[in-house]
């Protein structure tokens, strides 16, 4: 079935650091890809999206692209900010039943 | 106002107890999702709801029941809660495509 593996964390950055947080999915068929956010005691919300292969989401100074040759989404971001501490959850869609699957998040810390 | 609230927020209840969660949503969306979230695990997915006469079983749905009152409306309830049903609940809503999910605040549950 489809799933979605990302790095476990803590992630523990200083502020300005360069951040990459890895996610591979395996799918069938052409999945769209996320990054939610999830900040202290809030729900989760939609960093950025991808639809197809090659296509890169970007949002808030993180992006990312849909590698379909090797299953991946990466986050990146140039220079993170404490305000980027948050837990950081990949998700794929499965067409065949329009649900979102998600990854186990990766909580990041960035410390002044 | 948000657009996808939960109430109760925090919870506290006792073994054996039944007790609903309710969501409700201001962004006319007729797709309907109620997940939980453990440490580790990330979030699973308990039901859904693609409009007020569909309900489907989600990965984790033993335990649980729901209620799709109106467009608007979705309820979850724990029937005989058990402790190991403690933990972080999320209702969120999308759209027909269903490719992005707004997630409420989410309802912390403790089951003593």
């Amino acid at each position: 079935g489809n799933s979605v593996t990302q790095m476990e964390g803590p992630v523990t950055l200083s502020e300005e650091a360069f951040l990459t947080i890895n996610c591979t999915y395996t799918a069938t068929g052409y999945p769209s890809l996320f990054w939610y956010v999830q900040y202290p005691g809030e729900g989760l919300q939609l960093l950025l999206k991808a639809t197809k292969a090659d296509d890169k989401g970007s949002n808030k100074g993180f992006e990312a692209t849909y590698r379909k040759e090797t299953t991946s989404f990466h986050l990146e971001k140039g220079s993170v900010q404490v305000s980027d501490s948050a837990v950081y959850f990949c998700a794929l869609s499965d067409r065949g039943t329009d649900k979102l699957i998600f990854g186990t998040g990766t909580r990041l810390q960035v410390f002044p | 106002d948000a657009d996808v609230t939960q109430t109760p927020r925090n919870r506290i209840t006792k073994t054996g107890k039944r007790i609903m969660l309710e969501c409700s949503q201001t962004k006319g969306h007729d797709r309907m999702y109620w997940y939980r979230q453990d440490p580790g695990l990330g979030l699973r997915l308990i039901y859904y709801s693609f409009d007020v006469k569909d309900i489907n079983k989600g990965e984790i749905s033993d335990g649980y029941s729901v209620s799709r009152q109106a467009q608007a409306k979705f309820s979850l309830s724990l029937e005989s809660a058990i402790p190991n049903q403690t933990a972080l609940y999320f209702c969120a809503t999308s759209d027909l495509l269903g490719y992005e999910q707004y997630f409420g605040p989410g309802t912390r549950l403790t089951v003593t």
